[in-house]
């Protein structure tokens, strides 16, 4: 089983200011790396796919990036509706899919 | 618009079973893999099962082989989770989810809001 690990637990950031998330995994899964949000009470939302594409309606200031065994997701210009718990998950080797374990992102 | 619309949690004892719904809308649900993520009270999500378009191909996290089993009732455009042996450790929200392609490999492009499942005497 491929494991995922996210860092930072927890990241604060100023409103328009970038944030960036990391998640490794413990082998390569080449770029099959997707991205979730999901706010408080609500179901996830994919934002990037194929570690670098942005899903449909996705604005601009996401970004991800990576392959192999490390991976980012950008923000840019951070905006309070970004306040969320952001969710890695590979694909490449299955069963089964595996997610990271998170990253909070708080707005100061 | 993709819905899907989750049904059938509770409140149920342990060692008894569950069987969870997923209505599907909004897409042809013939043509596309779907799966059941769920996700603990507080904690992160973890992928359970995933299904093909159709049915020939189906995988499970370890924890749930040889008691959940999952189906699809195509002309009903219906996901299914049969749920044995529940143990409290299979407390969570269930998500449905839809896969990108017609084989249960890839990403979840759309989720339903969840069904909560509770086990506990």
């Amino acid at each position: 089983e491929i494991v995922m690990t996210q860092s930072p637990a927890t990241l604060s950031v100023s409103p328009g200011e970038r944030a960036t998330l990391s998640c490794r995994a413990s082998q390569s899964i080449s770029t099959n790396l997707a991205w979730y949000q999901q706010k408080p009470g609500q179901a996830p939302r994919l934002l990037i796919y194929g570690a670098s594409t942005r899903a449909t309606g996705i604005p601009a200031r996401f970004s991800g990036s990576g392959s192999g065994t490390e991976f980012t997701l950008a923000i840019s210009s951070l905006q309070s509706e970004d306040s969320a718990v952001y969710y890695c998950q590979q694909y490449n080797n299955w069963p089964p899919f595996t997610f990271g374990q998170g990253t909070k992102v708080e707005i100061k | 618009e993709v819905q899907l619309v989750e049904s059938g949690g509770g409140l149920v004892q342990p060692g008894r079973s569950l069987r969870l719904s997923c209505a599907a809308s909004g897409f042809t649900f013939e043509n596309y893999a779907m799966h059941w993520v769920r996700q603990a009270p507080g904690r992160g999500l973890e992928w359970v099962s995933g299904i093909s378009s159709n049915s020939n191909s189906r995988a499970y996290v370890d924890s749930v082989k040889a008691r959940f089993t999952i189906s699809r009732d195509n002309a009903k455009n219906s996901l299914y989770l049969q749920m044995n042996s529940l143990r409290p450790e299979d407390t969570a929200l269930y998500y449905c989810a839809k896969g990108p392609y017609f084989h249960n490999s890839g990403y979840l492009d759309s989720w339903g809001q969840g069904t909560l499942v509770t086990v506990s005497s």
